[in-house]
């Protein structure tokens, strides 16, 4: 059964920077994209960016440019997402989602979610 | 705005059967692929279905999709109070070159 397991909560400071980390399992991580998909409280799915396990290559949410990271470590199958300059309003849950084969692209399976809130 | 338009919310009775719709309003999302996603009360969301009306293993056949012009929609037959949950519609937008959601449905089992 395809895993997505991510880091846990976290607390920051406005201006700060984030890294959550999504471990996948029971798949080839190099076969399939990686979405991040955030979910601010009480709110609706929105799409940050996603990468290429396989090419490091990403692509990102034009509101995010300038401030998003995305990364891989293809020896533990781990995918991490960054934000930078933390504001109140990125509080939000971060999710990770496989990205379904070929040209369907969008996300199958769901990490469980990590909250960052974002407070002074 | 999202391109992708959804009622806030619908209800129903136990046993009766809800449809839930998604239309498109923007040529960027063409005539993608639709997918339905459900997500119970603080738990990530689950794929519900995708092309072809193809649903996961464990997803109950309740659950069906369909499609007309440029909008779908997500049927459930015979609710049932756990069905209870947020459901999301989602396409490729290729403006965004990435995935676009619905603002999402809340159905409520009275």
């Amino acid at each position: 059964q395809v895993q997505l397991v991510q880091s846990g909560a976290e607390v920051k400071k406005p201006g700060a920077s984030v890294r959550v980390s999504c471990k996948a399992s029971a798949y080839t991580f190099t076969d399939y994209y990686m979405h991040w998909v955030r979910q601010a409280p009480g709110q609706g799915l929105e799409w940050m960016g996603r990468i290429n396990p396989n090419t490091g290559a990403t692509s990102f949410a034009q509101r995010f440019q300038g401030r998003i990271s995305m990364t891989r470590d293809t020896s533990t199958g781990t995918a991490y997402m960054g934000l930078g300059r933390l504001r109140s309003d990125d509080t939000a849950t971060y999710y990770c989602a496989r990205a379904a084969p070929g040209l369907l692209r969008l996300p199958d399976f769901w990490g469980q979610g990590t909250l960052i809130t974002v407070s002074s | 705005q999202s391109v992708l338009t959804q009622p806030p919310s619908v209800s129903g009775t136990p046993g009766q059967r809800v449809t839930i719709s998604c239309s498109r309003s923007s040529s960027n999302i063409g005539s993608h692929t639709m997918m339905w996603y459900q997500q119970l009360p603080g738990t990530a969301p689950k794929l519900l279905f995708y092309s072809n009306n193809q649903r996961p293993s464990g997803v109950p056949d309740r659950f069906s999709g369909s499609k007309s012009g440029t909008s779908g929609s997500l049927t459930i037959s015979g609710l049932q109070s756990e069905d209870e949950a947020d459901y999301y519609c989602a396409t490729w937008d290729d403006s965004l070159n990435g995935p676009v959601f619905g603002g999402g449905t809340k159905l409520t089992v009275l």
